[in-house]
């Protein structure tokens, strides 16, 4: 079975430009997460989706982050305009089921820095 | 609110040594518990989770973990260490209750296996 599949893995720009990370969940998962690791915060949920519908987007730093899932197999963060506070590894997970006990998947991340 | 600790930074064992990495956790209803493994430059991977029933739970690559409701924690273990899992460990909750609830990590444990 084919993982969570994260594009880029690694990403390199410019403060001010617009990045965009694209994730495919798990074929059959209903629930899609991203989540933001950096050494001093550790890992946060940024927002997730259940059935493609945003259910909370609390964790979300500020406007300039977005998220769509525009189908069931695929979801893009976008940040637009970048910030070198931005730098982090950004994952994206997916589960399956309304039953809260199922584990998440996770897909490599990419690793992104705001030069 | 649910929340969980993981309260040491780092744990160093000797290979072929039995290992402890410690979560205490804290839920208003019952607990889903949670433990992933982290290794560089990857995303999570789920190793073990409780739900109900027996509390030692059996997990992926040798590793268990032993439930306790009194003392509301839930340590890893593994009785002979291997070098191979050096890595980054995280303890997850949920509260068991109605719907859907967010997952709650903890701010992980490095363990680094000593040859």
């Amino acid at each position: 079975d084919a993982g969570v599949i994260q594009s880029p893995r690694h990403e390199v720009t410019e403060m001010g430009q617009e990045v965009t990370l694209r994730c495919k969940p798990i074929s059959g998962h209903d629930y899609l997460f991203w989540y933001r690791q950096t050494m001093m915060r550790g890992l946060e949920l940024l927002i997730y989706f259940n059935n493609n519908v945003p259910i909370d987007d609390s964790g979300m730093p500020e406007d300039r982050f977005s998220a769509k899932m525009p189908n069931a197999s695929f979801s893009t963060l976008k940040i637009q305009p970048s910030e070198p506070r931005d730098s982090a590894v950004y994952f994206c997970a997916s589960s399956w089921g309304q039953g809260s006990n199922q584990p998440q998947h996770f897909g490599d991340g990419t690793r992104l820095s705001i030069l | 609110a649910q929340s969980v600790a993981q309260p040491e930074d780092q744990v160093n064992v000797a290979e072929g040594n039995p290992l402890t990495v410690k979560c205490t956790y804290s839920v208003s209803g019952n607990p889903y518990l949670f433990w992933y493994v982290q290794y560089p430059n990857r995303g999570l991977q789920f190793l073990l989770k409780y739900i109900t029933g027996d509390n030692l739970v059996k997990g992926s690559y040798g590793f268990e973990a032993e439930f306790n409701k009194s003392q509301t924690s839930f340590h890893l273990k593994k009785p002979s260490a291997l070098v191979s899992d050096s890595a980054l460990y995280f303890c997850a909750v949920r509260d068991a209750g109605r719907g859907y609830q967010k997952v709650t990590f903890g701010t992980g444990t490095k363990l680094q296996v000593i040859p």
